[in-house]
């Protein structure tokens, strides 16, 4: 079975730091792997999706890398600022059919001012 | 750009009482995906179609159940509500090849069972 770890849990830091969010999987045999956020109460924002025959995709101040045979993910923000402030999934779904993604339980993070 | 629209956003209902939730996918979306996340929790699957027939299930009880219509809107339909069914209820859409594009999140509809 599937299972997306997410360290931290819960993060805070000064606006303007570089900063890094860790993901991941116990099953390498990933079909993609999307980091979401998510706003209190709101609903799931995608930002990157990585292929499992990538190994990262870029957006702004976000790039996200994929280690898939290491079963790991990370998420890097540049130059955060406090409207980065929301939790953030990764979800991968698997290879061999399923169409579901299996989420982690999110990092939270904070840019304070 | 159009969005996954969901309705109602919010609803309030009792225990043992029925509930529908609709999603209306992103237009030329023939994929249709449910999610339950209930309150400090992450996203768990229920249910999918594709072209209007199930195309995969997760963890949905026997007393939920769902389809996709001719215009790919899909309703979720759950019966016997228990208090543990109050959760935000995700729809996403996508379109073919499978797992190629993003999965687009509805805002989701916000279920409080008293």
């Amino acid at each position: 079975k599937q299972e997306v770890t997410q360290i931290p849990a819960a993060l805070s830091v000064p606006e303007g730091e570089n900063l890094v969010l860790n993901c991941s999987f116990t099953d390498s045999a990933i079909y993609n792997l999307q980091w979401f956020r998510q706003d209190p109460g709101k609903g799931l924002t995608s930002l990157l999706l990585i292929q499992s025959s990538q190994r990262e995709q870029t957006s702004g101040r976000l790039n996200a890398s994929l280690d898939k045979s290491s079963g790991r993910s990370t998420l890097y923000i540049a130059a955060s600022q406090p409207g980065d402030s929301a939790t953030y999934l990764c979800a991968v779904i698997r290879q061999g059919g399923s169409e579901k993604l299996v989420f982690g339980k999110g990092t939270k993070l904070t840019v304070n001012p | 750009a159009a969005g996954v629209i969901q309705s109602p956003r919010h609803l309030i209902k009792e225990k043992r009482e029925t509930a529908t939730l609709k999603c209306y996918p992103i237009p030329r979306h023939d994929t249709v995906y449910w999610y339950q996340q209930g309150p400090g929790q992450d996203p768990q699957f229920l249910i999918s179609f594709y072209e209007k027939m199930q195309s995969d299930k997760g963890s949905i009880p026997d007393r939920f159940s769902a389809q996709q219509f001719s215009d790919y809107h899909s309703e979720l339909n759950m019966s016997s509500l228990e208090l543990g069914d109050s959760a935000l209820y995700f729809c996403a859409s996508s379109i073919r090849p499978r797992g190629r594009e993003t999965q687009y999140f509805g805002p989701g509809t916000r279920l409080l069972v008293l």
